[in-house]
Parts: C-alpha cells; sequence; structure tokens
C-alpha cells in the first residue's frame, strides 16, 4: 500500500517565519504534488515536481518555494509565512499521472495556521 | 467557466436510498477521470477510476460520457458511512489535473 507521509498534522507559526512542510513517499514514483485545500476553493496546486530536483509551478506558487532532492522527498517552503497562507496541505505522489490506473495518493495533510 | 464542475449539495438522503452525482468538464483533453472521497479534516483517497466504458465496485458505478463531457457516480443502497465529500478529478497532463469542489453527502439514519 502506498504511504505517503506528512511530517506534521499540525502547525502553528508566526508571521513573517520561515517555514518547511516535509513530505516523504515510500512507493518510488516519479511525480510529486503540493496543494492546498481552503473551503469553498477546493484543491489548488501550488508546485509539483516529475523529476529530482525538477520542479514546476502550479496555479498559486507565489510565496512558496519547493525542493526535491531526494526522488522520495519533497519539501514545501513558506519564505515568509503569511496569514493568508493559513490552510490546509496536502502532498500527494503518483507514479505517472494522466494514465488510467495513476491517480494521486495523499498525505494526511498538515493544518497550518499562521498567527 | 470551472473547468471541471460540480454541484456542492449538501445531498441529504436516507439510509438505503440511491444517490447520484454529475461532474461536468470543459476542456476535451481531460484523459483520465477518477472520484475521490473526502471524509471531515481528512485528505482525499482514491474511490474508484472511471472508463467510457463504466466501472462498478459494489455499490458504486461510475461512468464517464465523453460526448457530454461529464462523469458520474451512482452509490447504491446507501449506507451512514458514505457520508463523505466526493470530488471529481480530471487530468489532461502531469500539470493539468483539476480537482472539482466536491459534492457533500449526508446520509441520515
Amino acid at each position: 500500500d502506498v504511504k505517503v507521509t506528512q511530517s506534521s498534522r499540525y502547525l502553528v507559526k508566526r508571521t513573517g517565519e520561515k517555514v518547511f512542510l516535509e513530505c516523504v513517499q515510500d512507493m518510488d514514483h516519479e511525480n510529486m504534488f503540493w496543494y492546498r485545500q481552503d473551503p469553498g476553493l477546493g484543491l489548488r496546486l501550488i508546485y509539483f515536481s516529475y523529476d529530482v530536483k525538477m520542479k514546476e509551478k502550479g496555479d498559486i506558487p507565489e510565496g512558496y518555494s519547493v525542493s526535491r532532492e531526494k526522488k522520495e522527498r519533497f519539501s514545501l517552503i513558506l519564505e515568509s509565512a503569511s496569514t493568508n497562507q493559513t490552510s490546509m496541505y496536502l502532498c500527494a505522489s503518483s507514479p505517472r499521472p494522466g494514465q488510467r490506473n495513476s491517480p494521486l495518493h495523499f498525505g494526511n495533510g498538515t493544518r497550518l495556521t499562521v498567527t | 467557466r470551472k473547468e471541471v464542475e460540480q454541484d456542492p449539495g449538501p445531498f441529504n438522503v436516507p439510509e438505503g436510498a440511491t444517490v447520484a452525482f454529475n461532474c461536468t468538464y470543459s476542456n476535451s483533453a481531460s484523459q483520465s477521470f477518477f472520484w475521490y472521497r473526502q471524509d471531515c479534516r481528512k485528505e482525499p483517497k482514491l474511490l474508484m477510476s472511471v472508463y467510457s466504458s463504466g466501472n462498478e465496485d459494489g455499490r458504486f458505478t461510475a461512468q464517464l460520457n465523453r460526448a457530454s463531457q461529464y462523469i458520474s457516480l451512482l452509490i447504491r443502497d446507501s449506507k451512514l458511512s458514505d457520508s463523505a465529500t466526493y470530488l471529481c478529478v480530471g487530468y489532461s497532463s502531469a500539470s493539468k489535473i483539476i480537482f472539482g469542489s466536491g459534492t457533500r453527502l449526508s446520509i441520515r439514519p
């Protein structure tokens, strides 16, 4: 069974802090994703990575950066946290999204509050 | 217009009822579709893939209509445990995975 692990379930940070959200998958998946989910807005893609050291911006990359130094790990970085980044952050992985049997597998989410 | 649209609900149906959701998509390049289930404050979990030929998994049936650009999910003999938000997802490429906003389903005893 695919396991996607996010390092923290809940985080509370102050405005201006640098925040790291870590995600690890154990299935040797090529593709990894970071989403945020807000009420009424659904899931929005922040960044994704299709290979080590490769990254592509999603729909809402502003205020975020990512790092993928190893295949199994994809980190989301909030350079200077702001209150409008309070959200549920979901990491996902997939071997080859877009193929019939390659859906996204999600971690259990990090609920981040920026005060 | 959103690329993937769902009726947000909530659908409130009695236990044992049959309930159906539709999801429309606007990008004809979308290749693959899935239904996910999301419980309150939890992550989305894959429910089933959606094939043009239709597919069934127990009480759940998913269908894709490419001509009319919609996908559907049918739940028969609904259980209390089916209460959740159901998300439809369309893929056209790695960078084009579009989630609907979800349909809330509440099953009452």
